[in-house]
């Protein structure tokens, strides 16, 4: 079976500090994609990112960065510079090789104060 | 530009009365998926489908029903509607193979069961 682990229930942070929200996964198959979702107060899920189990690369996109490291099995996502639009709450989820259906985590809820 | 939307936005009803909850998509995308969100819990997945004419339970299946008559559409069924029913309900889509493509969901339907 697979399960995604965000043990950090909720975060809270002071604006334009750096924040890092965990992502354990486990799976026992090779081939798998993970993925984070951002779901603000207004209630929608926004797509940020999707990674393939064999590309390990770290990625930047502005401010927000992710971290995958296989021998930990996580997925990490750091938030650099926060600003109060990150306040939301964000999932991490998995699919694994040829299956269609996202597990997600139970989101980690992010406040930055100004 | 292609969307998927979900009708209506929000929804209060009587415990037995049988609900249905809309989603459409104009991506052509063959893959359709209905979640719930709930507190502690996380997004659940409900039921799926591949393509037209095709359906398929999700992990918390019992008491709903899904068909699948053309490629846009994909409307969720409450049978029975039940107080333990009350949720947030999400609905997405995928265009291909698997994890290999992202899953891009609707704005939501609050549904409240009394």
């Amino acid at each position: 079976a697979q399960k995604v682990t965000q043990a950090q229930t909720e975060i809270s942070v002071v604006e334009k500090e750096d924040v890092t929200l965990d992502c354990v996964y486990e799976t026992r198959d090779t081939t798998y994609y993970l993925f984070w979702y951002k779901q603000p107060p207004s209630g929608e899920l926004v797509f940020l990112i999707r990674r393939n189990s064999f590309d390990e690369q770290n990625e930047i996109s502005g401010r927000y960065s992710w971290n995958f490291q296989k021998s930990t099995s996580s997925f990490n996502f750091t938030i650099t510079a926060s600003q109060v639009v990150d306040s939301a709450v964000y999932f991490c989820a998995l699919i694994r090789g040829s299956n269609y259906k996202l597990t997600f985590g139970k989101g980690t809820l992010l406040t930055v104060n100004p | 530009d292609a969307e998927i939307t979900q009708s209506p936005r929000h929804k209060i009803t009587e415990t037995g009365r049988q609900v249905t909850l809309a989603c459409h998509q104009t991506w052509n995308h063959n893959n359709m998926f209905w979640y719930r969100q709930d507190l502690g819990h996380g997004l659940r997945l409900i039921h799926y489908s591949y393509g037209v004419h095709d359906t398929n339970k999700g992990e918390v299946s019992d008491g709903y029903s899904v068909s699948r008559s053309n490629t846009e559409d994909l409307p969720l069924t409450l049978e029975s509607a039940a107080s333990s029913q009350t949720s947030v309900y999400f609905c997405a889509s995928s265009k291909g193979l698997a994890g290999e493509d992202t899953q891009y969901f609707g704005p939501g339907t609050r549904l409240t069961v009394l």
